[in-house]
Formats: C-alpha cells, structure tokens, sequence
C-alpha cells in the first residue's frame, strides 16, 4: 500500500515552456503533498508543501509565481514550472502524506527535467 | 550547525559485514527520524522510522535512537551489494509540523 505515482519520469522541453508533473496517491487520501528538487550528488530540497483544497506553502527562496503548485484533490497534485530555463533542469519528487499516516512518507518515482 | 547532518562518505564496507551509518541533529524538539535509501537516478524508499529512545529492528535493518546524545543511527546487517546506495536521514523539526528535513546523505558501497 501507500503509492504515489508521479509522470512523467522524464521530459525535454524547450527554454520558455512550461511543463507540469503531476502525482497521484493510488490507494491513500494524500491529505498534504510535499514537492521537493534535487540536484546532482546534493540531499533533497523542500520547495513547497501543499495541503488539500489549500494554496501550497513554499520554503523560502522558492518563486511561487514560477513553481505552481495545485492539489485539487486528495490524490492528485501537480506542479508546473513555467517558462522553464535551463537551470531549472533538476530532478523533481514529490512525497505524499495521509493524517494520521504512521508510516513515514511516500515518494514518487521523481520526474527528471531536462531544459534545452 | 546543520539541522541534520551526516558523513557523505563513501562508506566501504566488505560483504557479509555490518555497516553503520550515523546522524547527528540540532534541534533537541525532533520527535519523528527516518532512514531513507536513495539508488542514483532513483527516488528515495523508506526504511524504517522510528520515534523513541532506543532500537527498532526490522530484518537486517535496526534503527537506534539517543535523544539525550541527539543522534539517530542505521545498522545493515549481512551487507550485500544490493545495499551499495546513498543513505539519508531525515527528521521533523520542533513547529515545522510534518515536514522533513533531511541530511545530506552518506555513500555506502559493499565491495565483493
């Protein structure tokens, strides 16, 4: 139990476009999501934890206005980077949490951008 | 001093030996700890968390926890190559709700 899918797991797009990854809780309510980046041989980094129905909260640093966030739902949230530029290409995960969840938290498989 | 800190490493151990990978900590309100294994290219899994003082055991796995000394750490036991991986130790933060914050990992390799 407690998986989260995330897609896509790899995208190439171009400086200027957007991309949205989306991830999914398949058998658990994720009442918060967290999405995180990181980059090569570095720990992850906290950009933004979203909560149901809620706007997200980001960590400081993080441009909400280039890093959208959305959780609609209680299984579905997405993250869109707009007008991506090469030094967004990262690894992004998200990780999911239930209320009450006393078995840490899921991650998603990650999405690997890469902006040309 | 870091939130959460770990040796990156490599930590080389032999096959079939016990390997330890350690964490330290700042914040003495931390209540939760987890062990996380991240493949390269691939997403963290979860190991084992744990919330009190003491052991927690699960298969080869067993987490120990000392508040007091403020540490948390990971014990493999029989170590194969298929535990060579990076290790991340990540805690909640004293009003930081349920949010992680994770240490910088440490390299672990078993060698044949």
């Amino acid at each position: 139990g407690a998986v989260v899918s995330q897609h896509p797991s790899r995208v190439i797009c171009k400086s200027g476009t957007s991309v949205k990854i989306e991830c999914r809780s398949l058998d658990f309510q994720a009442t918060t999501m967290f999405w995180y980046r990181q980059f090569p041989k570095q720990s992850l980094m906290l950009m933004a934890t979203s909560n149901e129905g809620s706007k997200a909260t980001y960590e400081q640093g993080v441009e909400k206005d280039k890093f959208l966030i959305n959780h609609a739902s209680l299984t579905l949230s997405t993250l869109t980077v707009t007008s991506a530029h090469p030094e967004d290409s990262s690894f992004y995960i998200c990780s999911a949490s239930a209320r009450g969840f006393s078995y840490g938290y899921t991650f998603g498989s990650g999405t690997r951008l890469t902006v040309v | 001093q870091k939130e959460v800190e770990q040796n990156s490493g490599p930590l080389s151990v032999p096959e079939g030996a016990i390997a330890s990978l350690n964490c330290t900590y700042s914040d003495r309100g931390s209540q939760s700890f987890f062990w996380y294994r991240q493949y390269s290219g691939k997403s963290p899994e979860l190991i084992m968390f744990i919330y009190s003082n003491g052991d927690k055991e699960d298969g080869r796995f067993t987490a120990q926890l000392n508040k007091a000394s403020q540490y948390v750490s990971l014990l493999i036991r029989d170590s194969q190559p298929s535990d060579s991986a990076t290790y991340l130790c990540a805690l909640t933060l004293t009003g930081g709700g349920n949010k992680l914050t994770f240490g910088t990992g440490t390299q672990l390799k078993v060698e044949l």
